[in-house]
């Protein structure tokens, strides 16, 4: 399968909303309501932001939200703040006990 | 308290193989299946195999199919990923990791990767 299409970067001030884009196909994103989140500080061990398309971690902020609308999932941070500023994944489950993943995002907190 | 911690990476020169090896803790192992991920220098993720908690079901991404072979050993609570045939493109932070929860088919807990490099 290919990978989920996601902006290599973005950026967005301190206090304001960002939100990052992730596209599949009705063979993954479309059709499984399985769409994870992933935060990676540069050198860092990935950590789970959001599963099942909208549900957070115990832990996570509230800062964080993730949607999804057809073959698009989103993840949206509010209030960004300076610590947000990292590489993001998504990832869907793609049948035959498979996950795909997106390129990554980087986000800047100027 | 999970726990993964992952060894055997290193520095192996085209066509050579290397062995990973996951160790697990702080829950059944034999309920979960775990995941390799693995993150080249300047590129995203990448799902690379997994298994179920059962060892008889396993995944791999095309690229490694017939070059890779993941394993697990429920007596040890230790997950392996034989690789094999190393091509540069393998070259890359390769993370072991389990399932938040059976079935969710998110990522909840990751190792802290091990760097394997393929280059002569």
């Amino acid at each position: 399968q290919s990978a989920l299409t996601q902006p290599a970067s973005v950026s967005g001030s301190p206090g304001q909303s960002i939100t990052i884009s992730c596209t599949g196909t009705s063979s993954d994103v479309g059709t499984y309501n399985l769409v994870s989140w992933y935060q990676q500080h540069p050198g860092k061990v990935p950590k789970l932001m959001i599963y099942e398309g909208s549900k957070r971690p115990s832990g996570v902020s509230n800062r964080f939200s993730g949607s999804k609308s057809g073959n698009t999932a989103s993840l949206t941070i509010s209030g960004l703040q300076a610590e947000d500023e990292a590489d993001y994944h998504c990832c869907s489950y793609a049948g035959s006990d498979s996950l795909v993943f997106g390129g990554g995002t980087k986000l800047t907190v100027l | 308290e999970v726990q993964v911690v992952v060894s055997g990476g290193g520095l192996v020169q085209p066509g050579g193989s290397l062995r990973l090896s996951c160790s697990a803790s702080g829950f059944t192992f034999n309920t979960y299946s775990m995941h390799w991920v693995r993150r080249a220098p300047g590129k995203g993720l990448e799902y690379v195999s997994a298994v179920g908690g059962d060892g008889i079901s396993t995944y791999y991404t095309d690229s490694v199919k017939g070059r890779f072979t993941i394993s697990r050993d429920n007596s040890k609570n230790t997950v392996y990923l034989q690789m094999s045939s190393l091509i540069a493109e393998d070259t890359a932070v390769y993370y072991c990791v389990r399932d938040f929860w059976g079935g969710s088919w998110a990522l909840g807990y990751w190792g802290q990767g091990t760097l394997v490099t393929v280059s002569s």
